[in-house]
């Protein structure tokens, strides 16, 4: 179990280029979730997959962003033509998909729009 | 949207006193998880408690769960200084999804 991987850690990108971040989920978890967080505030629920499939998508994810699992192994979430207003700690976890587990998070993508 | 509000927003207290904060939801749960979040860092997973479980421990923690008053709370006893860190509570939206929704959050100091 080596834990849920993010990458890159942080991005710096000029207004309107595209973005892309990884998550390498645990590999038994059948369940990814994408949130992003802001500054003071709590994560907010993004989208997430049960295996390849994606299940539920939040309405804060405009048609800018898109998310794919693959396989059902990585997922990469797209920010395309990005706005300063997507500054924001991305997060993302995986689980089991059982009611008695929580969430295991990685270390979360930091992206900074200029 | 936030279905949980932490109480209180911030919270600063002396090494060895417990800290307790308050966590309030909107609509029926069937678990309620408290989270905790070094800054700059990932969320890690506290403990879960049931709706059909008033309380439940796990070191220094104590979790306590009003499906009544919609309500829980999370006492750390004999806080230290590596406490510090913002604490959320997440609630579970509908049955099957494991959706949790995340509260705003109390950010704890323990000061040595």
């Amino acid at each position: 179990d080596t834990g849920v991987s993010q990458n890159p850690r942080h991005k710096i990108t000029k207004r309107g280029q595209n973005v892309t971040f990884r998550c390498d989920p645990i590999s038994e978890h059948n369940r990814l979730y994408w949130y992003r967080q802001t500054l003071g505030q709590g994560p907010e629920f993004l989208t997430y997959f049960q295996n390849e499939a994606q299940l539920e998508k939040s309405r804060l994810l405009s048609d800018r962003f898109s998310a794919e699992r693959p396989k059902g192994s990585f997922s990469t979430l797209e920010i395309q033509r990005t706005e300063q207003g997507d500054s924001a700690m991305y997060l993302c976890a995986s689980s089991r998909g059982q009611a008695d587990y929580g969430y295991t998070f990685g270390s979360g993508t930091r992206l900074t729009v200029v | 949207s936030q279905q949980g509000e932490e109480d209180p927003q911030a919270l600063s207290i002396q090494e060895g006193e417990n800290a307790t904060m308050n966590c309030s939801y909107k609509t029926s749960i069937n678990n309620l998880q408290w989270y905790r979040q070094n800054s700059g860092r990932g969320l890690v997973h506290l403990i879960l408690i049931r709706s059909n479980e008033r309380e439940k421990h796990s070191g220094r923690l104590r979790v306590t769960l009003d499906t009544s008053k919609k309500s829980s709370s999370l006492l750390i006893t004999a806080s230290r200084a590596a406490d510090t860190a913002s604490y959320f509570c997440a609630t579970d939206v509908k049955s099957g999804t494991y959706k949790y929704i995340f509260g705003t959050g109390t950010r704890l100091k323990v000061l040595a």
